[in-house]
């Protein structure tokens, strides 16, 4: 089975460029979250969708940060404009179901570098 | 501040010895899972211990859970050079279902 895939990998962007972070959950999860990872604040929980619906945003940063699922198979976390504190790696995620059990499964993540 | 807190943030070892990790945390948790971080990888998730579950074991790693203590271990039994790598426990609060939230991390170097 493919697992969670985002892209593009490595990313490096000038300041007030715009960014788009792309997810495909892995088929039949319905609940897809972005995290971001940075070595001052370790992984943190930006936003989580439930069924494409977008459920908790109260993670994302600032208004340059904005998150979109228009189907169950793809999620996007776009900034704009982007900023050097931007840089990290951004961790979309997945998971099947709402039991209390049930594993959440992360891809590669995608390394941002704004300069 | 963050919910889970691994101790020791470092740990040096040499193969075949066993690797002890703690990850305290605050709040009431319906689970808490442990990942494993490779240098420039994504998370892989290790094992997943329920709030009513006191230990699990899967191959080399056993996971021990107390919810009294607000604590949870992770220990590797007979490490390898390729079990190099960061472990994170992260939990899931009763009152915030998906909200994973993470430690800082235990950095783990195995040496042969």
């Amino acid at each position: 089975d493919a697992g969670v895939i985002q892209s593009p990998r490595h990313e490096v962007t000038e300041m007030g460029q715009e960014v788009t972070l792309r997810c495909k959950p892995i088929s039949g999860h319905n609940s897809l979250f972005w995290y971001r990872q940075t070595m001052m604040r370790g992984l943190e929980l930006l936003i989580y969708f439930n069924n494409n619906v977008p459920i908790d945003d109260s993670g994302m940063p600032e208004d340059r940060f904005s998150a979109k699922m228009p189907n169950a198979s793809f999620s996007t976390l776009k900034i704009q404009p982007s900023e050097p504190r931007d840089s990290a790696v951004y961790f979309c995620a997945s998971r099947l179901g709402t039991g209390l059990s049930n594993t959440i499964y992360f891809g590669e993540g995608s390394w941002l570098t704004v300069v | 501040s963050q919910q889970g807190e691994e101790d020791p943030q470092a740990l040096s070892i040499q193969e075949g010895e066993n690797a002890t990790m703690n990850c305290s945390y605050k709040t009431s948790i319906n689970n808490l899972q442990w990942y494993r971080q490779n240098s420039g990888r994504g998370l892989v998730h290790l094992i997943l211990i329920r709030s009513n579950e006191r230990e699990k074991h899967s191959g080399r790693l056993r996971v021990t859970l107390d919810t009294s203590k607000k604590s949870s271990s992770l220990l590797i039994t007979a490490s390898r050079a390729a079990d190099t790598a960061s472990y994170f426990c992260a939990t899931e609060p009763t009152d915030s279902w998906g909200k994973l939230q993470f430690g800082a991390g235990t950095q783990v170097v195995v040496t042969p």
